[in-house]
């Protein structure tokens, strides 16, 4: 997993409630992602962030929100207008080509 | 969104037997990586091609892309069964985001003891 940590490993919130993901880096990358994945499919990117204090929509933005304040922070924030925001979340960082993953985090919505 | 196809779905074999899967995509790019995934964690990079490049080796990893085709494939020799996991092709597309990816949904690979 790198130098990119998420937190928590799993999260439950009751339907209706923001919640904020976290993710962070020591790798000095200047791009960061975030990613869903849903049981059996591949990933969905959500949000994306070439620098600080700016970030792009991916394929799947509506319903989250994002911030990078910090080139080592990239938080999520899943709103309550999210319909179905059950998933597993991944962040990920890169500097070139590749791109390097943090652990996950699940978030069940009950 | 474009999206890398892999096949088949799952494939199941024998340690020490190689295991093949595939990768189809649509648009023109400019490298084709493929991660790995095990089980409920994050995804590891195991190797990158250029579109100028045909083969490229990584240890027991062996990978081809035909461009023509639109079409990669990864192939693992002599697979152990700590080889078990998902594996993901991603594109980088030409005239994409710097640094984009699209991934596809995956093979899973089941290797026995």
């Amino acid at each position: 997993d790198g130098g990119i940590t998420q937190s928590p490993k799993y999260l439950f919130r009751k339907e209706g409630q923001n919640v904020t993901l976290s993710c962070e880096q020591n790798l000095n990358h200047d791009a960061m992602y975030w990613y869903r994945q849903d049981p059996g499919q591949g990933l969905r990117l959500i949000y994306y962030s070439q620098i600080v204090n700016d970030f792009q929509k991916g394929d799947i933005a509506e319903g989250y929100s994002v911030s990078r304040e910090k080139k080592e922070s990239f938080p999520l924030t899943v709103t309550s207008a999210q319909k179905n925001p059950t998933a597993f979340y991944l962040c990920a960082s890169s500097l070139g080509d590749e791109q390097f993953f943090g652990p996950g985090t699940r978030l069940t919505v009950l | 969104s474009q999206q890398g196809e892999e096949d088949p779905q799952a494939l199941s074999i024998q340690e020490g037997e190689n295991a093949t899967m595939n990768c189809s995509y649509k648009t023109s790019i400019n490298n084709l990586q493929w991660y790995r995934q095990n089980s409920g964690r994050g995804l590891v990079h195991l190797i990158l091609i250029r579109s100028n490049e045909r083969e490229k080796h990584s240890g027991r990893l062996r990978v081809t892309l035909d461009t023509s085709k639109k079409s990669s494939s990864l192939l693992i020799t002599a697979s152990r069964a700590a080889d078990t996991a998902s594996y993901f092709c991603a594109t980088a597309d030409r005239g994409s985001t710097l640094g984009r990816l699209y991934f596809g949904r995956g093979t899973q690979l089941t290797v026995w003891p």
